[in-house]
């Protein structure tokens, strides 16, 4: 069964320091979304992202944090300079559609910024 | 604004008993409901959905989930618990007057299932 994947499952980076989170999404999948879950608190929404551009972010998702699409396969979020209040189990979704269309799940990167 | 409640942090239940782990939710439009669960160091599986049609919906491993638009409720149920069901279960909706989105789900906080031998 097909399934998203990401790497790294942890990362661990200095305060000011870029991190890229990778996640390859379901082959035939269209729709790409961000979410994180800091520790003991709810899955946020960070951001979608279609048709090579984002087509929704939430307040969370400031200008520290990018998305691309880098190759037929690939899809990355960046945090430019990290803070401490970044650190969090970031996953990634994939859909084939939109609407009620099932999100399917990555097992998550879990990002510690010292 | 779109909204998820989980009342419960916790549900115990004992191994072969019904389990029931209630969700409310709040949405402006029709919602899409959906259940996830996550294990330990797991990400999110997709249990079941609710988009339209009858209001009990049957998913994965036995889960069932009933829409309740009165009640704006769409409560998890299992008629037979296993220990191995134990986990922590998140229930989500996405609202379809969102058009504006492209699929944001809104979570709730989770309620952590304890099932007892």
């Amino acid at each position: 069964e097909p399934e998203v994947t990401q790497t790294p499952s942890h990362q661990v980076t200095q305060m000011g320091q870029e991190v890229i989170l990778r996640c390859v999404p379901i082959s035939n999948h269209l729709y790409f979304y961000w979410y994180r879950q800091i520790l003991g608190q709810k899955v946020e929404f960070l951001v979608s992202f279609y048709n090579n551009e984002i087509s929704e972010k939430s307040e969370i998702f400031d200008d520290q944090f990018s998305v691309e699409r880098p190759d037929g396969s690939n899809f990355t979020l960046k945090i430019r300079s990290t803070k401490l209040e970044d650190s969090a189990m970031y996953f990634c979704a994939s859909s084939q559609r939109k609407g009620g269309e099932t999100q399917y799940f990555g097992p998550g990167t879990r990002l510690l910024v010292l | 604004a779109q909204s998820v409640a989980q009342p419960e942090d916790q549900v115990n239940v004992a191994e072969g008993n019904p389990l029931t782990v209630k969700c409310t939710y709040s949405v402006s439009g029709n919602p899409y409901l959906f259940w996830y669960v996550q294990y330990p160091n797991r990400g999110l599986q997709f249990l079941l959905k609710y988009i339209t049609g009858d209001n009990l919906v049957k998913g994965s491993y036995g889960f069932e989930a009933e829409f309740n638009k009165s009640q704006t409720s769409f409560h998890l149920k299992k008629p037979s618990a296993l220990v191995s069901d134990s986990a922590l279960y998140f229930c989500a909706v996405r609202d379809s007057h969102d058009s504006g989105g492209y699929n944001k789900l809104i979570f709730g906080a989770g309620t952590r299932l304890a099932v007892h031998p």
